[in-house]
């Protein structure tokens, strides 16, 4: 059964400290997102990659986070330094498309929940 | 930007009701539209896929309808059970991007 894998599933830390989560995209899905779920915020989008290329990161605070695609099994997203206001889900979802024009189904992890102390 | 309102904001019925979820959204220029269900401290688990030249899609006692023009989308649920209860999300795609764009959701409990 196919599924997109995040690790770790919990990650509590200090504030100033450097945070590093992973994704494995479901195999053969080329597109990659990365979200935050917060109860004030709902989800919001982070970044997503393309082929491994960025799209789009402009959800994404410049200065402390940064998201990557090594390969095509792997995507990252870091936070360099943490802050308390970071604490939420981080969840990571991949999707194949868009297949002859049609967009297809968006698959989630079960996301990474971070509590920055 | 486009905004996407779930109302209402949580719902509770007694196992067996038929019930109907909604979601708008302001920007019509849509690709598709999804629902989804999140259990408590879970990810988010696709139901139905509606592109947008299609009207609604089913799968099994879930019925999704679009209506583009309107900026709207309902997910009907036939006979709810107790296992129903979880938080229902809709998200609209722009054409462009492939931006994802997020309800804040409905909680559902379906009381036994």
């Amino acid at each position: 059964d196919a599924r997109v894998t995040q690790t770790p599933r919990h990650k509590v830390t200090e504030m100033g400290q450097e945070v590093t989560m992973r994704c494995q995209p479901i195999l053969g899905h080329n597109t990659v997102f990365w979200y935050r779920q917060t109860m004030m915020q709902g989800l919001e989008l982070l970044a997503y990659f393309r082929n491994r290329a960025p799209l789009d990161d402009s959800g994404m605070p410049k200065d402390r986070f940064s998201a990557e695609m090594p390969d095509a099994t792997l995507a990252t997203l870091k936070i360099q330094p943490s802050e308390p206001r970071d604490s939420a889900v981080y969840f990571c979802a991949s999707q194949l498309g868009p297949v002859g024009g049609r967009k297809e189904k968006l698959f989630f992890g079960s996301g990474t929940q971070l509590s920055v102390l | 930007k486009q905004e996407v309102t779930q109302i209402p904001a949580a719902l509770s019925v007694p196992e067996g009701e038929n019930l109907v979820l909604n979601c708008s959204f302001t920007d019509s220029a849509i690709y598709n539209l999804q629902w989804f269900r999140q259990d408590p401290g879970k990810g988010l688990t696709s139901l139905l896929l509606i592109q947008s030249s299609q009207r609604e899609q089913t799968s099994g006692r879930l019925n999704a309808s679009l209506d583009k023009s309107s900026g709207r989308s309902t997910l009907y649920i036939a006979a709810s059970q107790p296992g129903d209860s979880a938080t229902y999300l809709c998200a609209v795609s722009d054409d462009n991007f492939n931006k994802f764009y997020f309800g804040s959701g409905t909680k559902l409990n379906v009381k036994p």
